[in-house]
């Protein structure tokens, strides 16, 4: 089926230095979407987003954070500056319609923050 | 808040036993409802959804129904294989939004042959 790439795999930084994720969706969606679960617990809605824009976020997704997909590329998460609590898997996903759709979910990034 | 609620935290099985992992959601309105499956190294991958009171979702045997009377939706299959062994997650989409997935905690099944 459809793939989601992420990348990289496992990323380990210093609190307080900048991070980029990134994620290859499915070529032809539309809709992106960043997920993050914490060890143990439950995964969570960040972001989505459509056209250039984000069209929804959750408590989550502080001001340190920003997403961008510029011209095709890469879906990207940025967090500056990173904090102990960033630590995490960021799930990537994507979908070719907004209502309701299958997402289709990459194997996420482990993010360490020190 | 939206929240969905999964009792089970790890299951054990031996292949041809029947499965059943419970979950429960709060929501207002009518949700849509998902079943996703994440087997090691991946990410979730969709089982099924189901939209509206008693619709039943299925897949590869797998299937569940949708309950409003009792806010469930409940995961079953007749009889597992070792293949089956992977995370399960129920989730929900609530009516207020189009596309944002609130996930429950997951159902870690390990079945042995």
């Amino acid at each position: 089926g459809p793939k989601v790439l992420q990348i990289p795999s496992h990323q380990i930084i210093d609190m307080g230095q900048m991070v980029t994720l990134n994620c290859d969706p499915v070529s032809n969606h539309l809709y992106f979407y960043w997920y993050k679960q914490i060890l143990g617990q439950q995964m969570e809605f960040l972001v989505n987003f459509y056209n250039g824009k984000v069209m929804e976020k959750s408590k989550l997704f502080k001001d340190q954070f920003s997403v961008e997909r510029p011209d095709g590329s890469y879906f990207t998460l940025k967090i500056q500056p990173t904090a102990l609590e960033d630590s995490a898997v960021y799930f990537c996903a994507s979908s070719l319609a907004g209502n309701y759709a299958e997402q289709f979910f990459g194997p996420g990034t482990r993010l360490t923050v020190l | 808040g939206d929240s969905v609620t999964q009792t089970e935290g790890q299951v054990a099985l031996s292949e041809e036993d029947f499965l059943t992992i419970h979950c429960n959601y709060s929501a207002s309105g009518y949700p849509t409802l998902f079943w996703y499956v994440q087997y090691p190294g991946e990410g979730p991958q969709l089982l099924f959804r189901a939209s509206r009171d008693k619709e039943k979702g299925s897949s590869r045997g797998f299937e569940a129904t949708y309950d409003k009377g009792t806010t469930s939706f409940h995961l079953r299959k007749a009889s597992v294989q070792e293949s089956d062994s992977a995370v399960y997650y129920c989730a929900l989409i609530p009516s207020s939004s189009f596309s944002k997935l609130v996930f429950g905690q997951g159902t870690s099944l390990s079945v042995v042959p």
